[in-house]
């Protein structure tokens, strides 16, 4: 299956500020996915990211909060801007998986925490 | 959209007991895969299983595709089998998103 490489696994951020977190694939994929997990929460699907275009946000997230950027087909970026404690939270990142009947994998996640 | 239920919500059990997990569906899939999220938060893949039945040493899963339910069996469980179980499913593999079940929280006591 593919690897993928996301840091920082964890960060403690003032309100206000903005994280940025990273995940790297050790092998070209088409798309990317960014997921959310609230505590005691499952995951919810932030956006999906293509690279060469816009990423493509669900319903009640917004590119201006958590801006986007797939700058080649093994890297992608999450952006979590002017944070709030609600924010707080385990962001993770997936692909499809290369190898065929693995369905899709996860980094390793990044736990944030907003004080 | 499609929706996904899992049961039981939570779970205790004692060491070397075998459990079974379930997870309904109300749409027709073609991905359907198991995670153990475990105390840190990492998200491991157990099976992708959009239909049949698979084993990996002391865990299967079997799908019933037609009528909409999966289920994951653990046998002669172990403190580190704690955590939480998801069940995930998909409608277009590859350019669709992955829509999670609420989870259930298994405990495994020594």
């Amino acid at each position: 299956s593919a690897v993928i490489s996301q840091k920082p696994s964890r960060d403690i951020c003032q309100r206000g500020t903005s994280l940025t977190i990273q995940c790297q694939v050790d092998s070209q994929v088409t798309m990317m996915f960014w997921y959310r997990q609230q505590p005691g929460q499952s995951l919810t699907l932030i956006a999906t990211a293509n690279q060469g275009s816009e990423a493509t946000y669900e319903s009640g997230f917004v590119i201006d909060k958590f801006p986007i950027s797939r700058p080649n087909l093994t890297f992608s970026t999450l952006t979590v801007s002017n944070m709030s404690p609600e924010d707080s939270s385990i962001y993770l990142c997936s692909v499809e998986s290369s190898r065929l009947a693995y369905g899709y994998t996860f980094g390793s996640g990044t736990r944030l925490t907003v004080v | 959209g499609i929706q996904v239920e899992q049961s039981p919500p939570d779970l205790i059990l004692q060491e070397g007991a075998n459990s079974t997990l379930r997870c309904n569906f109300s749409d027709s899939v073609n991905n359907l895969q198991w995670f153990h999220q475990n105390p840190w938060g990492q998200l491991i893949n157990l099976f992708y299983i959009p239909s049949g039945t698979k084993q990996n040493g002391r865990l299967s899963a079997t799908t019933v595709a037609t009528e909409r339910y999966s289920l994951l069996y653990i046998s002669s469980s172990q403190t580190t089998d704690s955590g939480v179980y998801f069940c995930a499913v998909g409608s277009n593999f590859g350019n669709e998103k992955l829509t999670f079940g609420t989870g259930t929280r298994l405990t495994i006591i020594p």
